[in-house]
């Protein structure tokens, strides 16, 4: 089965600008995750939906963040205006169920904000 | 708010050598308990995970983890490591359906080196 992807790769982008991150999880998968690393850091919990509803949006940083997930299909991650400290490599993860299920994680994408 | 430790940040090893790394976490409730794997150029990738039961658990090659819940401990475990584990480890915790979701909190890693 095809894995979670993640668009792009990576991003360079300037001080003030937009960027969209987008993440397809596995199909079939309900729950999706949105997390990121701020370099030498531990990966952190940004949000939750199962579908297209937010479960639990806890972690998001600030409201310059907007994920969204219209459908319950693929999920994007809009930081704008992006800050020098949102660079950091965001992975996407989904899982079919909660409780016990693993949650399967995406390539990354990493962001450099200059 | 739980949270999680891994006390080796950088750990260096020859081949065959054995391999412990170290995870604490803060929560006093019911946890599962995981550790990832992040080979170089990979996705980040599940070795293996504790939900209830035995608490030495066996995972993908060749790994184990014990969990100690009066240590609030799941150290990782290899008798003989390669090369090619070579790899970043991430310890993490949710607290699952009854504790308030299924959201990972990991530590901050423990890059491995294993030399020739």
């Amino acid at each position: 089965e095809a894995g979670v992807t993640q668009f792009p790769s990576h991003s360079v982008i300037e001080k003030g600008q937009t960027v969209t991150l987008r993440c397809d999880p596995i199909s079939g998968h309900d729950n999706l995750y949105w997390y990121r690393r701020v370099m030498g850091k531990e990966i952190k919990f940004l949000l939750h939906f199962v579908k297209e509803s937010k479960q639990d949006e806890s972690g998001m940083p600030n409201n310059r963040f907007l994920a969204e997930r219209t459908g319950g299909t693929y999920s994007t991650l809009k930081v704008q205006p992006a800050e020098l400290e949102d660079s950091g490599v965001y992975f996407c993860a989904s899982s079919q169920e909660l409780g016990h299920q693993k949650q399967f994680f995406g390539p990354g994408t990493r962001l450099t904000v200059l | 708010a739980q949270s999680v430790s891994q006390h080796n940040h950088h750990v260096i090893l020859s081949e065959a050598a054995s391999l412990e790394l170290g995870c604490n976490y803060s929560y006093g409730g019911t946890v599962n308990l995981f550790w990832y794997v992040q080979y170089p150029g990979q996705h980040l990738q599940l070795l293996l995970k504790y939900f209830s039961g035995d608490p030495l658990v066996k995972g993908i090659k060749g790994f184990e983890a014990e969990f100690i819940k009066s240590k609030f401990s799941f150290n990782l475990r290899k008798p003989s490591v390669q090369w090619s584990d070579t790899a970043e480890y991430f310890c993490a915790v949710n607290r699952g359906l009854t504790g308030g979701g299924n959201k990972l909190t990991f530590g901050t890693g423990t890059q491995l080196k294993v030399e020739l």
